[in-house]
């Protein structure tokens, strides 16, 4: 079935690299995403990749996919407190209806 | 063009009661989907519409929930008769079927708590 796990939490120091890794299960996505939440609020889409890249940059953010362990991590430079929120990977599943499936998300902690 | 508006923000119920929420998706996207989030967990697909059709539907969507978008633009979700695990944010999101990423927008959610 279609699944996708995420560690829980993960806490840095402001200025360091943060790395939020996901492993999904359906390897017929078309598209794996990264959603941010911060408290209270709905989800925002911080960036997207389609499946036969590895690598995409943007600004600060960088995604890495490995299509053969089912692997996606966002890294994240510069860590800004503002950063603080919970981060969602999805995947786009085996149907073209556009419903996603997300994982749990990883509370980002940026310490000052 | 201010994205995806969802109404109430938040409804306090009591067990029992029928609750309805409102959904107004970015204008010229014709997907809208409904996904309940709880706490600590990430949201969960309930059902979703290409315009006015109701084309798939979770079977987290119990008999007592039902969905509506008529004439193909804004879209209810009313619950009857809740329950307290009904309890949870209901989040309402749009696309455009044209755009190849499917790129979904998300609303600010409705917090349903059940009394």
């Amino acid at each position: 079935g279609e699944d996708v796990e995420q560690s829980l939490f993960l806490s840095v120091r402001e200025g360091d690299s943060s790395v939020i890794n996901c492993t999904y299960t359906d390897s017929s996505s078309t598209y794996l995403y990264w959603y941010k939440q911060e408290p209270g609020a709905g989800l925002q889409l911080l960036t997207y990749i389609f499946s036969n890249m590895d690598m995409k940059q943007d600004q600060r953010l960088t995604v890495l996919l490995n299509k053969k362990d089912k692997h996606l991590s966002l890294r994240i430079a510069d860590t800004q407190t503002g950063d603080s929120a919970i981060y969602f990977c999805a995947e786009s599943g085996s149907s073209n209806t556009g419903k996603l499936i997300f994982g749990q998300g990883t509370t980002l902690q940026v310490k000052p | 063009d201010t994205g995806v508006s969802q109404n109430p923000r938040h409804k306090i119920t009591k067990r029992g009661q029928n609750v309805t929420f409102r959904c107004d998706p970015i204008s010229e996207h014709n997907r809208l989907y409904w996904y309940r989030q709880t706490l600590g967990q990430g949201p969960e697909f309930l059902t979703y519409f290409q315009n006015e059709a109701q084309l798939e539907k979770s079977r987290l969507l119990s008999d007592r929930f039902s969905a509506e978008r008529p004439k193909g633009s804004f879209s209810t979700l009313e619950i009857q008769r809740t329950e307290q695990g009904d309890s949870a944010m209901y989040l309402c999101a749009s696309s455009d079927i044209r755009k190849a990423n499917t790129e979904a927008f998300f609303g600010q959610g409705t917090r349903l708590t059940v009394v």
